[in-house]
């Protein structure tokens, strides 16, 4: 069974400072991972993903996800935040098998950004 | 990246009336669609997947007969919400998995505000 773990579910941080959100996932087969990001009353917009290959992600907006098997985690991390990046973020893992296609979904992670 | 729309981007309606949503790919073809619920501050909800020439698979505890889903043609799913009541008011967001795309990919619609009076 596939499950994710946000830690954290609010996170605040500088503008300019480091962006760190936590993912950890459980899967009994290697996984396909996913960062999605949600602004208000919108739907989610996919930022990265992992399927295979390097395990260090680049996405849109400047944001990046390195994919760690002996953690089992997928951190998305960005060097400096701007106030556009507030929003709702979510670590999803696909499933596989009779579950295949089907996205398990993190809490979420709401970003603050303070000026 | 692809483009998923949803229709009406709103509604609000009195309670015993249905309210239909519309899901298209506008660029894919999607064969497999899923329909997620929201409440305020969490997660999504996964209540159904939607499978093109077939009927839906719903998730345990979402009532088949009360969220009528669709899938008439690879570019749209529509799903019907039938005698809507208050408790029925959420967000409702649709995705759409695009079959060429790697690892199971979904894209996202911008999501159905319902409000039920």
């Amino acid at each position: 069974a596939q499950s994710v773990t946000q830690l954290g579910s609010h996170v605040s941080v500088s503008e300019g400072a480091l962006v760190l959100l936590r993912c950890n996932y459980s899967s009994s087969v290697p996984p396909y991972l996913f960062w999605y990001v949600q602004y208000p009353n919108q739907g989610l917009q996919l930022l990265l993903k992992y399927t295979t290959g390097a395990t260090l992600v680049k996405g849109i907006n400047g944001f990046e996800a390195e994919f760690k098997k002996s953690e089992t985690s997928f951190h998305l991390t960005k060097p400096s935040a701007h106030m556009s990046d507030a929003a709702e973020y979510f670590c999803a893992v696909s499933g596989r098998g009779s579950t295949l296609g089907r996205l398990y979904f993190g809490r979420g992670t709401q970003l603050t950004v303070w000026p | 990246g692809a483009v998923v729309s949803q229709h009406p981007s709103w509604v609000i309606c009195k309670s015993g009336t249905s309210v239909k949503i519309e899901c298209r790919s506008l660029d894919f073809q999607a064969t497999t669609m899923f329909w997620y619920r929201q409440f305020p501050k969490q997660s999504l909800m996964l209540m159904a997947t939607s499978n093109e020439g077939s009927k839906a698979t719903y998730e345990q505890g979402v009532e088949k007969d009360k969220f009528l889903i669709n899938h008439a043609s690879l570019t749209l799913s529509t799903l019907t919400v039938t005698s809507a009541h208050p408790e029925d008011s959420s967000f409702y967001i649709c995705s759409a998995r695009d079959p060429k795309a790697l690892g199971e990919t979904q894209y996202f619609g911008p999501g159905t505000r319902l409000l039920v009076l």
